[in-house]
């Protein structure tokens, strides 16, 4: 298996403030990608997908970028609140539906 | 989108026992998938459970330490046997809906004493 980090970056933030999220993904032949995101003491939400054949697709105050030149995915939360705090995972996927493999993560805070 | 339940939510164990981790579906999927969260780490795949088949196993995981079961396409068990202190984590199922999108379960939190 694959499994990355040991400790997860944090990225703190005004409520009311755009949060950047960014995630660099392994394997330019990556061709579908999804955003997680973690409450404590829960499984992986599914937030936004983007499949290799678009470079931007937009959702309920996020947007989910993708450069596969730098292979590198971003999430983009517009006017965080307190319940977007979470950790944030990307994955990346081959073959259209199997083997994901995670990135390590990010952890919002969001302050009041 | 899928509804997924998890038994048991949590559980603390003795070294050398084993526990079996229930995966429930609420609609049919093809493929179900397990995966190992170490505390403050990412996701690791640690097999595909297709019904009808062997599971598929991911390197560094092996049948005889993690044996999993997929009698139906709405239900899957996973066995985390003769555990050790390193096997505390939370484990999480998984299905894909759509063709593409995954949907996790809530979580065992396995911690081995």
């Amino acid at each position: 298996g694959e499994s990355v980090g040991l400790h997860l970056p944090t990225l703190s933030v005004q409520e009311g403030d755009n949060s950047i999220i960014n995630c660099a993904y392994s394997n330019s032949a990556s061709d579908y990608f999804i955003w997680y995101k973690q409450e404590s003491g829960k499984g992986p939400q599914f937030i936004i997908d983007i499949r290799s054949n678009m470079d931007k697709r937009q959702g309920q105050r996020v947007t989910v970028l993708l450069n596969k030149t730098v292979k590198h995915l971003s999430l983009q939360i517009a006017a965080t609140q307190p319940g977007d705090s979470a950790v944030y995972f990307c994955a990346e996927n081959r073959n259209y539906g199997q083997n994901f493999v995670f990135g390590p993560g990010t952890r919002l805070s969001v302050l009041p | 989108s899928a509804v997924i339940s998890q038994k048991p939510s949590r559980d603390i164990c003795q070294r050398g026992t084993s526990l079996t981790i229930q995966c429930q579906v609420d609609s049919q999927v093809t493929m179900m998938f397990w995966y190992r969260q170490q505390p403050g780490q990412s996701l690791t795949l640690i097999a595909t459970a297709n019904q009808g088949s062997e599971a598929t196993y991911e390197s560094g995981f092996v049948i005889d330490k993690f044996p999993i079961s997929r009698p139906n396409l709405t239900f899957s068990t996973l066995t985390v046997s003769n555990m050790s202190p390193e096997d505390s984590s939370i484990y999480l199922c998984s299905v894909l809906k759509g063709g593409y999108e995954q949907y996790f379960g809530p979580g065992t939190r396995l911690t081995v004493t």
